[in-house]
């Protein structure tokens, strides 16, 4: 079942932050995050495995909540290369690891 | 990293021409590859997946004399979008899991390939 995002789009001003929210009615897994810029492919931003996990690179970390059915990023002090549409995508237990996209969240970082 | 590649970039073809896309993983074997088609501003849709050695599996709703998937070896898939119409035109994306980590649980994604059919 396709996750759900929110926001669907977002604009901040260099320097702001954001949270984007990823959740799903189903246990899940593992939830990934990716950033996809304007015609470009998707990059990997971070795996969530455990119920509770947090991790974070630089100023972007996310976190999987304890009954595994909601995952957050955060972007915290945003920077102009931010901008771009994340994507979740979670893998559902017992799910042979199909990974299931959400629709995206659009973030515009403006100066 | 590991690193997955696709060729070409990007093509122009006429309607009812097939064209073929190569899907490569540079670094690591591929154990599964991933075909997606995006629209402009829309999620991946995923189109199929294949495991080396074996047919692949097709979502529901794509067509699969339409859209030949081939995993040949470890490294490397092709897809052919077969009697192409301007319908087809997209972007297309592969992408590539191992069978140990840390390729074992992200997918790494190709370029893309951007198609146009005339």
């Amino acid at each position: 079942q396709q996750p759900v995002q929110s926001p669907q789009a977002v604009i901040l001003r260099e320097g702001e932050d954001a949270v984007i929210n990823c959740s799903s009615s189903k246990a899940l897994y593992s939830v990934h995050w990716y950033r996809q810029k304007h015609g470009e492919a998707p990059v990997f931003l971070m795996i969530l495995l455990k119920g509770g996990e947090q991790k974070g690179h630089e100023k972007i970390s996310a976190s999987f909540n304890e009954k595994k059915q909601q995952s957050s990023l955060y972007l915290t002090a945003s920077q102009l290369s931010y901008s771009g549409t994340y994507f979740c995508g979670t893998v559902e237990a017992g799910n042979n690891r199909k990974l299931i996209w959400g629709l995206g969240t659009s973030l515009a970082v403006n100066p | 990293g590991a690193v997955v590649s696709q060729h070409p970039s990007w093509v122009i073809c006429k309607s009812g021409t097939s064209v073929k896309i190569e899907c490569r993983s540079l670094d690591f074997q591929a154990t599964t590859m991933f075909w997606y088609r995006q629209f402009p501003k829309k999620s991946l849709m995923l189109m199929a997946t294949s495991n080396e050695g074996s047919k692949a599996t097709y979502e529901q709703g794509v067509e699969k004399d339409k859209f030949l998937i081939n995993h040949a070896s470890l490294t490397l898939s092709t897809l052919t979008v077969t009697s192409a119409h301007p319908e087809d035109s997209s972007f297309y994306i592969c992408s590539a899991r191992g069978p140990q980590r840390p390729t074992y649980n992200e997918q790494f994604f190709g370029p893309g390939t951007r198609l146009t059919v005339l």
